[in-house]
């Protein structure tokens, strides 16, 4: 089944600066890949997605990456606020014949500075 | 806006107790799914549920059932608790499956003692 990994861990970051989260996936035929942020004390929720026929998307000061050759997407946020404080969870969904499951990497806790 | 919540914030029960989790949504969701959420292991989805009376095993069934006895309730069930089912459990619902939003509920913490 599908793998997802997920890095760094833990990001600590100085207000203003950027972030970037990177994940990697394992089945090359995964063709979604959203990113959820959860806040604390409540449960994630999506802030932005990819598919695979796109290369970037922007959102205000979020930004999703996706190089589908080196099986690789990224997240990438400016300008950061403390609001951003958060979890970020990547995530992949392969074909619908692999079944209706999100496979979600392993979390990034972010820290923004002020 | 969807809402989804989930019967109990924390929950502690001793081992080898049934335990009950639900969750409710709101948004006449076809689909319907329980994760766990462990430290450095992200969400893992223990089953999920596209129809009434209808339901799938995630990547982490073991020592869990489901019920889905109407549209916008499903159930989570423990037979017999154990301490490595001590973890955060989430709830979360969508229209549309895969690629669809899934939204989330704010969480139960169970601790088993």
């Amino acid at each position: 089944g599908e793998n997802v990994e997920q890095h760094p861990s833990t990001l600590s970051v100085q207000e203003g600066d950027s972030a970037v989260i990177k994940c990697t996936y394992s089945d090359s035929a995964s063709n979604y890949f959203p990113w959820y942020k959860q806040e604390l004390g409540k449960g994630p929720q999506l802030i932005i997605d990819i598919r695979s026929n796109v290369g970037e998307k922007k959102d205000q000061r979020i930004a999703v990456t996706l190089n589908k050759t080196a099986k690789h997407f990224s997240l990438h946020i400016t300008e950061t606020q403390p609001e951003d404080s958060a979890v970020y969870f990547c995530a992949a969904y392969p074909t619908e014949a692999a079944g209706n499951k999100l496979t979600f990497g392993g979390g990034t806790r972010v820290l923004v500075k002020p | 806006d969807v809402k989804v919540t989930q019967s109990s914030r924390y929950l502690v029960k001793r081992t080898g107790e049934k335990v009950f989790l639900e969750c409710v949504q709101d948004m006449d969701h076809e689909n319907m799914f329980w994760y766990r959420q462990d430290p450095g292991l992200g969400l893992r989805l223990i089953y999920f549920s596209y129809d009434v009376k209808m339901k799938e095993k995630g990547d982490i069934p073991e020592g869990y059932s489901v019920s889905r006895e109407k549209k916008e309730r499903f159930s989570l069930i423990l037979e017999s608790a154990s301490t490595n089912q001590t973890s955060m459990y989430l709830c979360a619902s969508s229209l549309t499956s895969g690629r669809g939003e899934q939204y989330f509920g704010p969480g139960t913490r169970l601790t088993v003692t």
